[in-house]
């Protein structure tokens, strides 16, 4: 059975910091890796996707199957970057992508 | 477009009782999913519905908890006989389709506390 594992629940950082969110994986087949975000009193939302490759808000994540992690960065984090983050995992058969398997999520907050 | 619509966002039930979680999908949408966040742990998936149809049910627990989406109406996920255990956040999503590319769109949850 596959797992997402976020080893941070809380992590704090000033604004204009780097910031990286961890998260592990394990699954014995070539998942498909996503990274969610809800904001403060909003909707759990997409905000990336592995297989598109693209940095959206300037967050970037890039899969390392070697060391099976996702983790997501950005260079310099902003005040409405606050938020909780969760890393998913779709086991990728048939390109469902509905199967979602959900980390923990890591809260993160951003000091001015 | 509204988004997806969860009601109620607060429910409370005793012990024994059911509890019916309502999902409205969003316009064009005919796939949808729940998903479970018990405290303190990640959202697991429950099932996945097309229009009076169960496609996967491979999470749902084998009693007590049900699932539809009629033609018309709201998907519902139905709990009978509540536990305390079944206290936690009930997500659904929807989708106008399934595959690599496609996104499914979350609604804000239903709290279900079982006193």
């Amino acid at each position: 059975a596959q797992r997402v594992t976020q080893p941070e629940k809380l992590l704090s950082v000033f604004k204009g910091a780097p910031v990286e969110l961890k998260c592990n994986y394990s699954y014995s087949g070539s998942p498909e890796l996503f990274w969610y975000v809800q904001y403060s009193r909003q909707r759990l939302q997409l905000l990336l996707r592995h297989i598109s490759r693209e940095s959206i808000k300037g967050f970037t994540a890039d899969l390392n199957k070697g060391e099976t992690s996702f983790h997501l960065k950005k260079p310099f984090a902003q005040e409405e970057d606050s938020a909780m983050y969760y890393c998913a995992l779709d086991p990728g058969s048939g390109g469902s992508n509905y199967k979602l398997t959900f980390g923990k999520g890591t809260l993160l907050t951003v000091n001015p | 477009n509204a988004g997806v619509m969860q009601n109620p966002r607060h429910l409370v039930r005793r012990r024994g009782q059911e509890a019916r979680l309502r999902c409205s999908p969003m316009k064009g949408h005919s796939h949808v999913y729940w998903y479970r966040q018990l405290p303190e742990e990640g959202l697991k998936f429950m099932v996945y519905l097309q229009k009076e149809n169960i496609i996967d049910e491979s999470g749902m627990p084998k009693e007590r908890f049900s699932a539809e989406f009629p033609k018309e109406g709201p998907s519902i996920l139905r709990i009978q006989q509540v536990v305390r255990g079944d206290s936690a956040a009930y997500f659904c999503a929807s989708s106008p389709s399934t595959g690599i590319d496609t996104e499914a769109f979350f609604g804000q949850g239903t709290r279900l506390t079982v006193v």
